[in-house]
């Protein structure tokens, strides 16, 4: 039973680049959230998606885009990157069959922007 | 949004102690959980826990949902239980986190 996966694992970007990171959902999960990490605090709703659709948006600006493909993997892409941007970015499945009760995290992406 | 508050921040045990900790909500949520961020990042579902009280192993976990707080008990604990813990809870489909509980377990 595959897991969340999330890529890369770690990357360093120069401000005012752009970065794609992407997330598989674990199997038999149709929704995914993505979470931003800060160093010292707990993981910030980013947005999330379900029917390849932004179904709830968190208050980060318009740089943070993200998609969902049909095969329920997702992609994040954060524009016109700032020194703020570095942090951990995960990524949350689950399953709007199952009422989206429990969520299940990758290992995340750590992004460095210099 | 709703604000969560974990306690303690921060807890030094040695090698065999018990500990308690906690997480309050500032307001009613949804499929209340809990997480154990290991070293390199990734949060580890510890329990799904509403309400009501859970036992697997050396934790339990006790969520009372009218009062709006949840207890993570963890019994004997080993330098394996070091990291970072984090209660979640929902409203919609965003989940809140608390800014955790760091626990270092000295041999």
């Amino acid at each position: 039973d595959a897991g969340v996966t999330q890529s890369p694992t770690h990357l360093i970007k120069t401000r005012g680049q752009q970065v794609t990171l992407r997330c598989s959902p674990k199997s038999g999960h149709d929704t995914v959230s993505w979470y931003q990490q800060a160093l010292g605090q707990g993981p910030q709703f980013i947005f999330q998606y379900y029917e390849e659709e932004e179904r709830q948006r968190g208050n980060f600006p318009d740089r943070f885009s993200g998609h969902q493909f049909p095969n329920y993997s997702s992609e994040l892409n954060v524009n016109a990157l700032l020194l703020g941007d570095s942090a951990l970015y995960l990524c949350a499945s689950s399953s709007f069959r199952d009422g989206g009760n429990t969520i299940y995290f990758g290992e995340g992406s750590w992004l460095t922007v210099v | 949004g709703i604000q969560v508050e974990q306690s303690p921040p921060d807890l030094i045990l040695q090698e065999g102690a018990n500990s308690t900790l906690r997480c309050n909500f500032s307001d009613s949520v949804n499929n209340l959980q809990w997480f154990h961020q290991n070293p390199w990042g990734q949060l580890i579902n510890l329990f799904y826990i509403p309400s009501g009280t859970k036992q697997n192993g050396r934790l339990s976990a006790t969520t009372v949902a009218t009062e709006r707080y949840s207890l993570l008990y963890i019994s004997s604990s080993q330098t394996t239980d070091s990291g970072v813990y984090f209660c979640a809870g929902n409203t919609g489909n965003q989940f809140y986190f608390g800014t955790g509980t760091s626990l270092t377990v000295i041999p």
